[in-house]
C-alpha cells in the first residue's frame, strides 16, 4: 500500500505570493492532518479533514486554509507569504473508520517551503 | 490546557549504551500518549503509543515506553543503542478523541561510536 504523498517537495516562493501545497494520504484513511515544523516552534497543528469536513483548527491566522475532497485528498494554502511562512509542512493521515477516537497518523515526507 | 516537556533537546549515547529520552506531560483527563521518529529530510514515523491497558508499551526498533501517571511521564527506553537510531524523537498527548496531537519540541539523539 503506497504511504502518504505530498507535492511538491520542495518549493521557492518570494514574499506576498500565495502558494498550494498537495497530500494524497494511504488508500481508505478518511482523516488528513497538517503540520507546520520550524526551528523554533517545533511542530504545530495547523488543521484536521474528516470526510471534507474541517473538525480542528491549531492557531493560525486565516491566511492558512486548507480543504479535502471527497477522495480523501487534500490541500492546504496559505496566502500572501511572509518570511516566517518558511517550514517544513507535513500532512499525516489516519484510517479512523468510525470518524471519532485515537488511531495511527502516517506522516508523509513533507513540503519544505522557502519564503525569500 | 495540555502541555508537552521533552527534558535535552540534545542527547549523547555510546553505541551499545541505554538510551532514555524523557516526556512529561500535563493533562487534566486520563491521556493518549506517543513517539514518533523523525530522521533527516524524513516525515515522522511512530514508534509506539499508549492509550488504555498495559502501562508498558513495547514499539519498533527495540524500543519501550512505560506510562507512569503518578509522575505524569512516558519516558522512551531502548537497553542498547545502534548508530541506526540517530535521529530526532518527539512525545506527543492528546487527550481528546478527536485526535488533536500537542507536540514535545523534540530531542535529537547523538549515537557515538
Amino acid at each position: 500500500k503506497a504511504g502518504v504523498t505530498q507535492t511538491p517537495r520542495y518549493l521557492i516562493k518570494t514574499r506576498g505570493q500565495q502558494v498550494t501545497l498537495s497530500c494524497s494520504p494511504i488508500s481508505g484513511h478518511r482523516s488528513v492532518s497538517w503540520y507546520q515544523q520550524t526551528p523554533g516552534q517545533g511542530l504545530q497543528f495547523l488543521f484536521e479533514y474528516f470526510s471534507e469536513t474541517q473538525r480542528n483548527k491549531g492557531n493560525f491566522p486565516g491566511r492558512f486554509s486548507g480543504r479535502q475532497f471527497s477522495n480523501s485528498r487534500s490541500e492546504m494554502n496559505v496566502s500572501t507569504l511572509e518570511l516566517g511562512d518558511s517550514a517544513l509542512y507535513l500532512c499525516a493521515s489516519s484510517l479512523l473508520t468510525s470518524g471519532s477516537g485515537i488511531d495511527t497518523q502516517y506522516f508523509g515526507p513533507g513540503t519544505r517551503l522557502t519564503v525569500l | 490546557a495540555q502541555s508537552v516537556t521533552q527534558l535535552g533537546s540534545h542527547v549523547s549515547v555510546s553505541e551499545g549504551a541505554l538510551v532514555l529520552l524523557r516526556c512529561n506531560y500535563s493533562s487534566s483527563v486520563p491521556p493518549y500518549l506517543f513517539w514518533y521518529v523523525q530522521y533527516p529530510n524524513q516525515g515522522l514515523q511512530l514508534l509506539l503509543k499508549y492509550t488504555t491497558g498495559a502501562t508498558l508499551v513495547k514499539g519498533i526498533n527495540g524500543f519501550e515506553a512505560e506510562f507512569k501517571k503518578s509522575e505524569t511521564s512516558f519516558h522512551l527506553t531502548k537497553p542498547s543503542a545502534h548508530m541506526s537510531d540517530a535521529a530526532e524523537y518527539f512525545c506527543a498527548v492528546s487527550e481528546r478523541a478527536d485526535y488533536q496531537l500537542i507536540w514535545g519540541a523534540g530531542t535529537k539523539l547523538i549515537i557515538k561510536p
